[in-house]
């Protein structure tokens, strides 16, 4: 069965500095995609950032960037320049039909 | 577009009550789907559908049952509610062509006394 590890339940960052999210993955397809959701108090899930696996490039949205590691099943999102707003709930997630998350990392930004 | 919608967003039930938790959408999204959320469990997949007709197991079906008559609605009912099955609800549906986000409903808070 696949399943999504996000190791870090929370996460600290000052504010303007850069901060790196894990999430770990374990699948026996070839094909899939990920992706990296934000999910603010106002409990709406936001999509951040998306990666088809068979791409090598590592997908990039304005200040969010993974580092995707295929052989290592490893998807990591970078967040530059952290902002007050970026502090949420951040989930991980695999899939193709059927799309399955991760228990998620709580980031906090320091003023 | 109202984009996805569920009913109600909140209900208490008691042991043993029945409900029907309605999802709608209004994108023409052929998959759908629902989620729990859990405090530290992050959102575990409960059942999904790729299409009018059809529907699949998630992560933790047992105890609830769906179904998708109609392209736009995704229905999740819980026939014996039990404590165990208080959580958040969130329904999510995206189009099958190219994997792309979900679009997510607001949730509904469901509490079982």
């Amino acid at each position: 069965a696949q399943t999504v590890t996000q190791s870090q339940p929370e996460m600290s960052v000052q504010e303007a500095e850069t901060v790196t999210l894990s999430c770990t993955y374990d699948t026996s397809e070839s094909d899939y995609y990920l992706f990296w959701y934000k999910q603010p108090p106002s409990r709406q899930m936001i999509l951040v950032i998306r990666q088809e696996a068979y791409k090598q490039q590592n997908a990039t949205e304005n200040r969010f960037s993974v580092n995707f590691q295929k052989a290592a099943k490893s998807f990591s999102l970078k967040i530059s320049d952290s902002q007050l707003g970026d502090a949420a709930m951040y989930f991980c997630a695999y899939g193709d039909d059927k799309i399955i998350f991760g228990k998620g990392t709580r980031l906090h930004i320091l003023p | 577009n109202a984009g996805v919608t569920q009913t109600p967003k909140f209900r208490v039930l008691k042991t043993g009550q029945s409900m029907t938790l309605l999802c709608a959408q209004d994108m023409n999204h052929e998959y759908m789907y629902w989620y729990r959320q859990d405090p530290g469990m992050g959102l575990r997949l409960i059942h999904y559908s790729v299409g009018e007709g059809t529907t699949a197991k998630g992560e933790v079906p047992d105890g609830y049952n769906v179904s998708r008559l109609k392209k736009q609605n995704f229905l999740l009912g819980l026939e014996s509610a039990a404590p165990s099955q208080t959580s958040v609800y969130f329904c999510a549906s995206r189009f099958r062509r190219e994997v792309n986000e979900q679009f997510f409903g607001p949730g509904t808070r469901l509490t079982v006394l």
